[in-house]
């Protein structure tokens, strides 16, 4: 089956701590991004990758970092720096327009 | 950046009532997309348009692009229990290889009442 997976669901870090989030996908696609839910919002955009080796900042990429070493895989860091974690992160993938999530991770700083 | 209204932001409706909702556009988009979310889940893409004026159907839902570029609206009919969840509208300034980006609103949530 074609998709994309997260990992891992739930994740829980100290503060001063760094995470990494996991996305893989075998659909192939190009492209692929990572968004910040939060209770209430629509989805905003922190990093893209439109190819291996390329990536892109969004609207909210201060304290966090993208590798895309592979065409599979996307992981997010999400660092220090980042005054406010907790959320509910998305990746996706596309080819063009219409973009696939994942099941999300949720992330929670203690 | 571009910004994306969608209304109404939550509703309550009985079972078996048709729903109607809508996103409107500060400027021009190319492509509209709606997704359904449901708790704890990534959205699931319901329906994609890129034509001005199309119509397109998945189910009982039905989604059309407007005529002015600047709106589009989903239709439910018929509800059921199962379509509870959040449903987003998505839009692009673009169409085809290089739209990459994404704008969402915020949002609807239906509650179905049974």
């Amino acid at each position: 089956d074609g998709g994309i997976t997260q990992s891992p669901k739930y994740l829980f870090r100290k503060e001063g701590q760094n995470v990494t989030l996991s996305c893989e996908q075998n659909l192939n696609h190009d492209a692929m991004y990572w968004y910040r839910q939060d209770p209430g919002q629509g989805l905003r955009l922190i990093y893209y990758s439109q190819i291996v080796n390329d990536f892109q900042k969004g609207d909210i990429a201060e304290g966090y970092s993208v590798s895309r070493e592979k065409k599979e895989s996307f992981p997010l860091t999400v660092t220090s720096a980042q005054k406010n974690p907790t959320a509910f992160y998305l990746c996706a993938s596309s080819f063009v327009d219409e973009q696939f999530f994942g099941p999300g991770t949720r992330l929670t700083v203690l | 950046g571009q910004q994306l209204n969608q209304s109404p932001q939550s509703m309550f409706i009985q079972e078996g009532e048709d729903v109607s909702m809508n996103c409107t556009s500060s400027s021009i988009f190319n492509t509209w997309l709606w997704y359904k979310q449901d708790p704890g889940e990534g959205p699931v893409l319901l329906i994609a348009l890129y034509k001005a004026g199309e119509l397109t159907s998945n189910g009982r839902l039905t989604a059309q692009f407007g005529i002015t570029r600047k709106d589009s609206f989903l239709n439910i009919s018929a509800s059921i229990p199962s379509d509870v969840g959040i449903y987003f509208c998505a839009g692009s300034p673009y169409s085809g290889a290089g739209s990459y980006q994404l704008t969402f609103g915020k949002g609807t949530k239906l509650s179905v009442i049974p």
